[in-house]
């Protein structure tokens, strides 16, 4: 069974640039999250969708990130204009086809300079 | 909200040795409570859940405890092995029905030969 796939891996920007990251969840899961994971803290909930529905984004900082999953399958997520403080790693997770738990993909590096 | 905290310090221990790694949480008892681990650069990796009506579960040299009383988890991994070194996480499910975890900052595991 293929896992959560996210790309880029790394991406580097300058602050008030643009930059969006791709996730492609495991086939059959109904539920997507985003995670923001700062260096030495645990990932942070930014936003969960149950299909194609926003179910929790309550934690996103709607001024300057958004998210879509427009099919309920693939998400991308933008963040827009960049500040210092987003560098992060950015996790994609899924749930849904009876399992027990989310499967995360492997994240995205992101470095804002 | 919910607030988890979880050893501050990186846990040193020998190889062989039991590991004993501690989850504390405020609040209300979610209803599940799930250990992942997480090796640098990659997404965390589920380990084991336990329910709110649990006491003990365990898998191979894996053992989790939930005490809703003293609001607190202890994962232990006994014959620890260097293998065993990575940050783990524990994470709360209050029981929503979509999985929607809260994460606390992780534990750093090292086990030395």
């Amino acid at each position: 069974e293929a896992g959560v796939a996210q790309s880029p891996r790394y991406k580097i920007i300058e602050k008030r640039q643009s930059v969006a990251f791709w996730c492609n969840p495991i086939s059959g899961h109904a539920t997507l999250y985003w995670y923001q994971q700062i260096l030495g803290q645990g990932p942070k909930l930014l936003i969960q969708f149950q299909n194609n529905g926003v179910v929790d984004d309550s934690q996103l900082p709607k001024d300057r990130f958004s998210a879509e999953r427009l099919k309920g399958v693939d998400s991308t997520l933008k963040i827009q204009p960049a500040k210092l403080e987003d560098s992060a790693v950015y996790l994609c997770a899924s749930y849904g086809g009876g399992q027990e738990t989310q499967y995360f993909g492997p994240g995205t590096r992101l470095l804002v300079l | 909200s919910q607030k988890i905290e979880q050893n501050s310090e990186a846990l040193n221990i020998q190889e062989g040795k039991t590991a004993t790694l501690t989850c504390n949480y405020t609040n209300y008892s979610p209803a599940y409570l799930q250990w992942y681990r997480q090796d640098p650069g990659r997404g965390p990796v589920f380990l084991l859940l336990i329910r709110e009506n649990e006491k003990e579960k365990r898998k191979e040299r894996l053992k989790v405890t939930f005490d809703t009383t003293l609001k607190q988890s202890l994962f232990h991994i006994t014959a620890s092995q260097p293998a065993d070194s990575a940050t783990y996480l524990c994470a709360l499910d209050m029981g929503s029905g979509y999985s929607t975890l809260t994460f606390g900052k992780g534990t750093m595991l090292l086990v030395s030969p």
